[in-house]
């Protein structure tokens, strides 16, 4: 367990509505991702940041948008929901230069844009 | 970023060897291999990386070919818990675009 809580793990919403996931983690790392998971596709890197404000595209980074304000939390934010972004997201840290650079994953969230 | 190529599925009986191979045939060299696996819905989760050498730790070993273009990771004594998706990746050790490929399916039968 490396610390790492998202928020909510649940999420149902209509087209066309702007949602915010959040990723919490406790242990300072530098490094935050966050990824979708869809049937078929694997895991999808979206965003990543390499510190606090310091962000940069994924491979489907298209529609989504982050922030880090502080170290602690990476934001994940739809603008506008479509049914296309319906999948699993999940947030991802790693240690960074000086430690370790395995990632760890949080538990997932869980979005469904009807 | 290197890319890797790994069997959809495997079966492997409870309690035999699990050999997972994988390949990345554009690694450079200053790539690491991981290894992650994802156990039904939950987040993925570190098993073990290497650079050249092999690698052994409480899950499992990573046998990397001298040329460092494939690997196997290799679970030692498989049981049903074990059965999951497991990625090979390659990535360096700085913040950089990390690939999950669709993985191999293990079933670990009884």
């Amino acid at each position: 367990d490396a610390g790492i809580t998202q928020s909510p793990r649940h999420k149902v919403t209509e087209t066309g509505t702007p949602v915010t996931l959040r990723c919490h983690q406790t242990e300072n790392h530098r490094y935050m991702y966050w990824y979708r998971q869809d049937p078929g596709h694997g895991l999808r890197l979206i965003h990543y940041s390499y510190g606090v404000k310091d962000t940069d595209k994924g491979e489907v980074s298209d529609g989504y948008s982050v922030s880090r304000s502080k170290t602690e939390d990476f934001l994940l934010t739809l603008e506008s929901a479509t049914s296309s972004q319906t999948s699993v997201y999940f947030c991802a840290i790693k240690e960074g230069p000086g430690g370790s650079y395995e990632q760890y994953f949080g538990p997932g969230t869980r979005l469904t844009v009807t | 970023d290197a890319k890797t190529t790994q069997p959809t599925s495997m079966d492997c009986a409870e309690g035999r060897a699990a050999n997972l191979p994988c390949n990345h045939s554009t690694i450079s060299g200053n790539e690491y291999v991981y290894w992650y696996r994802q156990i039904h819905s939950q987040g993925p989760q570190y098993i073990i990386h290497g650079l050249k050498n092999n690698e052994t730790n409480e899950m499992a070993s990573l046998i990397i070919t001298e040329d460092r273009k494939s690997s196997t990771l290799i679970l030692p004594h498989a049981t049903l818990r074990d059965t999951a998706v497991y990625y090979c990746m390659v990535s360096k050790t700085s913040y950089d675009k990390v690939i999950f490929g669709p993985g191999t399916s293990l079933s670990v039968i009884p």
